[in-house]
């Protein structure tokens, strides 16, 4: 069975920076795309970045590019979503998802980790 | 970027009815297109992709339809455990895009 856990969120004030991670089990990690969602408070689900499963590739929302890193570690079945200058309204739920392929187009999100939550607040 | 314009944002509907939720690409993302549901406090569940074929362990009262640029989840028969919020999501083209979300409730 796939399991995917986050960690590294947390109470963090404006301007900080977070590094999430999310490990994976069960999955040959390599071989499948992974992309990190969110959802904040009153709103709907928005996809924030995707990475290829070689690395090679990423991608992110254009609302997000210059704040956000994505990036893996195949060696440790390792997925990180690196955020600099936080805002509030980067409050949210943050979940890792696997794709289905090893590229994050014509794939979609079938295992999804349970979320660590970040807060942007003085 | 490709917009995905859900219908409704909410709904209320018995135990028995018959569902229907619509998506709408501003673009055409062909059959990549997914459904997901999600509950209060738990993560997105996948079940629906490519438009039409259902996830496995889903439930045979969900379908989905559509290609281009108009899509629809439905539910043949409404159970309680079906109240939450669903999401059409694209994977055509970059960035990905979701959309707004339906709040399905039971009357």
């Amino acid at each position: 069975e796939v399991q995917l856990l986050e960690s590294g969120g947390g109470l963090v004030q404006p301007g900080g920076s977070l590094r999430l991670s999310c490990a994976a089990s069960g999955v040959t990690f390599s071989s499948y795309a992974m992309s990190w969602v969110r959802l904040a408070p009153g709103k709907g689900l928005e996809w924030v970045s995707g990475i290829s499963g070689s690395g090679d590739s990423t991608y992110y929302a254009d609302s997000l590019k210059g704040r956000f890193a994505i990036s893996r570690d195949n060696s440790k079945n390792t997925l990180y979503l690196q955020i600099n200058s936080l805002r509030a309204e980067d409050t949210a739920m943050y979940y890792c998802a696997k794709e289905s392929g090893a590229t994050i187009f014509s794939s979609a999100m079938d295992v999804w980790g349970q979320g660590t939550t970040v807060t942007v607040s003085s | 970027d490709i917009q995905m314009t859900q219908s409704p944002s909410s709904l209320s509907a018995s135990v028995g009815d018959r569902v229907t939720i619509t998506c709408r690409a501003s673009q055409s993302v062909t059959s990549y297109v997914y459904w997901y549901q999600q509950k209060p406090g738990k993560a997105p569940k996948l079940l629906i992709y490519a438009a039409s074929s259902l996830q496995s362990g889903v439930p045979s009262r969900f379908s989905g339809s559509g290609y281009g640029t108009f899509f629809t989840l439905t539910i043949s028969s409404l159970q309680p455990e079906d109240c939450a919020t669903y999401y059409c999501h694209q994977s055509h083209s970059g960035p990905r895009t979701f959309g707004q979300g339906t709040k399905l409730e039971i009357k």
